[in-house]
This record gives structure tokens, C-alpha cells and sequence, in this order.
């Protein structure tokens, strides 16, 4: 089972430039959730997507926008990348009356130069 | 602002060797979570504790969750070079708002 996809698994931007970082998960899940995870700071959530059609604003939004593609594909886009965005992202799914995110892709990590 | 704040920030030990991290927040959660990250990996789920006072095990680790639900504890009895990682706690505070730590870094020598 492949689980939580997410491409690149790498990447390196000029500031300004955009990116869409992709995400797929071969669970069936309803929920799907974009997090960043910067040293000596906890995961912290950007979006989420409780069903197929929606997204919602979580903790640090601002930057970025995504979409919800199908059940299966959830991405993050940066429109005009800055240093600040620097940091490793995961996506994650849980499935219907999970109280948290269940399965975490490996993670992309992006670097803005 | 909700905060999880997680003690040590690091730790090195010898294999045999016992430990206990830490997880402690001011918020009460609906259930609290203890996940373990590998480099270049994403978070494994390790557990999800629900009631106050629950304590539940997975071989030889023993997680608590507070009477109050405010705090939680890891325990790794006879640690073994297999469980260095990264460990983080999570709390739920319903729907979709689960705060993270900023993890405990062990490392367990052979």
C-alpha cells in the first residue's frame, strides 16, 4: 500500500517564483490536512479538507492556497514563494471518526533562495 | 494561544536504559496523541489516548494521558537503538484542531 504520496520530494526556489506541491492518498480518506514542520517547532497546520469539495483555513494560511481535486489528490501552491516559506511540508489523511491525522506522507522539503 | 510543550528536547541514553518524555499543555483536549518521526520521514501514529487517566501499552512502551487531560507521559522501558526518532505529541480540541509539540529527540546508543 502506498499510502500517503506526496512530489517532490525535493525542491529549491527563487523568491517570487510559485509551486504546487502534490498530494495523493490511496486510503479512501475523507479528510486530508497540509502541515509545515519547522526546526524546534511543532507541526503547524496550513489547510484542510474534511470532505471531497471543501477546504478550510487552519493555523498559518497565509501564502499559500490549495485544492481539493478529487477524494484522492489534495495540493498546496505557493504563488509567489518567499524565504519564510523555507521548511519541510507533509500532507496527511485520516479516515471518517479518526480524531487525528492518521497517515503522513514522507514530506517535501523546500528551500526559497 | 494553545501551547504543547514537550520535555526533554533531547535525549541520549545507552540501550537498557529506561525513559520517560513529557507532554504538557495549560488546554484540556478531547484526546491527545503520541506519534514517531524518522528522518527524511513523516510521523507514524504510535497511539490515541482518550480519557483522563488511560494508560495504554505497545510492547514496551507505556503512555498516560493526565487525570485532567491536560498532560501526557511516554515511558520506554529498556530502550533499544530501534526507538531513536523523534517523538511528538498532539492534542485534539475537536474537529480538525490538533496542536503539535515540538517533539522529544532520542537517541539510544548500542
Amino acid at each position: 500500500n502506498a499510502g500517503v504520496t506526496q512530489t517532490p520530494k525535493f525542491q529549491v526556489l527563487k523568491t517570487g517564483q510559485s509551486m504546487t506541491l502534490q498530494c495523493a492518498q490511496d486510503m479512501n480518506h475523507n479528510s486530508m490536512y497540509w502541515y509545515r514542520q519547522d526546526p524546534g517547532m511543532g507541526l503547524r497546520l496550513i489547510y484542510y479538507s474534511a470532505s471531497e469539495g471543501t477546504t478550510d483555513k487552519g493555523e498559518v494560511p497565509n501564502g499559500y492556497n490549495v485544492s481539493r481535486l478529487n477524494k484522492r489528490e489534495f495540493s498546496l501552491r505557493l504563488e509567489s514563494a518567499a524565504p519564510s516559506q523555507t521548511s519541510v511540508y507533509f500532507c496527511a489523511s485520516r479516515e471518517a471518526g479518526a480524531r487525528q491525522p492518521q497517515h503522513f506522507g514522507d514530506g517535501t522539503r523546500l528551500s526559497i533562495l | 494561544t494553545q501551547l504543547l510543550e514537550q520535555s526533554p528536547q533531547f535525549l541520549s541514553i545507552q540501550e537498557g536504559e529506561n525513559l520517560t518524555v513529557y507532554c504538557n499543555s495549560s488546554s484540556v483536549f478531547s484526546s491527545l496523541q503520541w506519534y514517531r518521526q524518522e528522518p527524511g520521514e513523516g510521523p507514524v501514529l504510535l497511539v490515541t489516548v482518550v480519557t483522563g487517566g488511560e494508560v495504554k501499552k505497545l510492547k514496551r512502551l507505556t503512555f498516560q494521558f493526565g487525570d485532567a487531560r491536560k498532560d501526557s507521559s511516554l515511558h520506554i522501558t529498556a530502550a533499544q537503538p530501534g526507538d531513536t526518532g523523534l517523538y511528538l505529541c498532539a492534542g485534539n480540541t475537536g474537529g480538525f484542531k490538533t496542536i503539535f509539540g515540538a517533539g522529544t529527540r532520542l537517541f539510544v546508543k548500542a
